[in-house]
């Protein structure tokens, strides 16, 4: 398999702060991750394909405004949640591609009070 | 785009019975089928996939079919044991395993029960 590294697992902030969350590939190199978010007993929703050393695509709906992603390197994808409101609370999830097949990170549980 | 339907939503059975969850998809084009097991607050875990030049696909006490003609797949676990409780989900690759995303299905709550 391949090994995903997402931090934090759960973070609690402020109504109006920012909040990053860090996706790493251990073993291997990532030139596209991707970004999933899960409501409560829902299935995974894709949010963005992050691709290094350019934009990142968004799915239709998400605000690229509000989740800002970078993929500075082949092994780091961030997912920065601005200005959030307790509707951005949610588990969100990277993902990324090692010989065709799809592991995913830990996820992070964001909490906005 | 991809379309994929899982059944059932929940499925209960006893320990050392077997269990099989279906998957449906819609783009013809799709050529990859993984498997994933997520528990409470974790991200999901690739168990098994399988592709389409073959029929069929088994990993110790896990088994995937594989139907093109009728465009579905199912896991069959066999001598359920308490810890395969979880929630699985079934995906289809509509990007026939290139850089895109996949499509899941909506998952299926396995309870096993001692």
């Amino acid at each position: 398999g391949a090994v995903v590294s997402q931090h934090p697992s759960r973070v609690i902030c402020k109504s109006g702060t920012s909040v990053k969350i860090e996706c790493r590939s251990l073993d291997f190199q990532a030139t596209t991750m991707f970004w999933y978010r899960q409501f409560p007993k829902q299935s995974l929703m894709l949010m963005a394909t992050s691709n290094e050393g350019s934009k990142a695509t968004y799915e239709q709906g998400v605000e690229k405004d509000k989740f800002l992603i970078n993929h500075a390197s082949l092994t780091l994808s961030t997912l920065t949640v601005t200005s959030a409101h307790p509707e951005d609370s949610s588990f969100y999830i990277c993902s990324a591609k090692k010989d065709l097949k799809l592991f995913f990170g830990s996820g992070t549980q964001l909490s906005v009070l | 785009g991809e379309n994929v339907e899982q059944h059932p939503s929940t499925l209960s059975v006893q320990e050392g019975d077997s269990a099989v969850i279906k998957c449906t998809y819609s783009d013809s084009a799709s050529n990859y089928f993984p498997w994933y097991k997520q528990e409470l607050g974790k991200g999901p875990q690739l168990i098994i996939d399988i592709r389409s030049n073959v029929g069929e696909k088994k990993d110790q006490r896990i088994a995937v079919t594989l139907n093109k003609t009728a465009k579905h797949f199912s896991l069959h676990i066999t001598e359920t044991q308490p810890e395969d409780s979880a929630v699985y989900f079934c995906a289809a690759d509509p990007g026939g395993g290139g850089a895109d995303g996949l499509t899941f299905g909506k998952g299926t709550h396995l309870i096993i029960q001692p």
